[in-house]
């Protein structure tokens, strides 16, 4: 089975400040994981991908993710906090199963405010 | 602009009453996902369907179903509404069942309000 946590509900940083968006996952089998992004009013959108590739991944808008296996961690961080990346924040883990078909499975989210 | 394209925008109807929601998963896309998206519960798949049948299910109630038609499009039929039944209901396409590149492309959603 797959699930996916994420530490904090709510993060809030002040503009120009780092941005860390905790996550964790569990998976019986190797994962690809995700994370994506939805602005208010609108439908998510991926940030990045880690598909067993490069274990830093790079995504849009200037976020990056590490993938670490040990701690079974991939979390999102940004250098410096704009007013624009206020928006709620997935991440999310799947994998190829033996005995079943791939889905998708989202974390609960983190909403990301922006202090001016 | 994700090309997946989901009718209607907002619907507002009464418990017990039935609904259909559309969506037009992206050009080339074999995957049609549904996910519900609600305050308490978070955002929730529902099912998954590639290239017309059905691969995996997840929490999607009795009173829900859903269908991929012969030309990709997708409907969620919601029946006997609830007022809990009141959410984001999201469609998402990706080109191959196996998500090989892992990408969903989501549409905007339909929103459902239960009276």
């Amino acid at each position: 089975a797959q699930s996916v946590t994420q530490l904090g509900s709510h993060v809030s940083v002040s503009e120009g400040a780092l941005v860390l968006l905790r996550c964790n996952y569990s998976s019986s089998v190797p994962p690809y994981l995700f994370w994506y992004v939805q602005y208010p009013n609108q439908g998510l959108q991926l940030l990045l991908k880690y598909t067993s590739a490069a274990t830093l991944v790079k995504g849009i808008n200037g976020f990056e993710a590490e993938f670490k296996k040990s701690e079974t961690s991939f979390h999102l961080t940004k250098p410096s906090a704009h007013m624009s990346d206020a928006a709620e924040y997935f991440c999310a883990v799947s994998g190829k199963m033996k005995t079943s078909y791939d889905k998708v499975i989202f974390g609960p989210g983190t909403s990301l405010s922006v202090i001016p | 602009d994700s090309g997946v394209t989901q009718t209607p925008k907002h619907l507002i109807t009464a418990t017990g009453q039935r609904v259909t929601l559309r969506c037009s998963p992206r050009s080339g896309d074999l995957s049609v996902y549904w996910y519900q998206q609600s305050l308490d519960q978070g955002l929730q798949f529902l099912i998954q369907y590639y290239n017309g049948e059905e691969r995996a299910k997840g929490n999607i109630l009795e009173r829900f179903s859903a269908q991929q038609f012969p030309d990709l499009h997708s409907e969620l039929n919601l029946s006997s509404l609830e007022l809990g039944d009141s959410a984001l209901y999201f469609c998402a396409s990706s080109v191959e069942w196996g998500l090989d590149t892992g990408e969903l492309f989501f549409g905007e959603g339909s929103r459902l309000t239960v009276l």
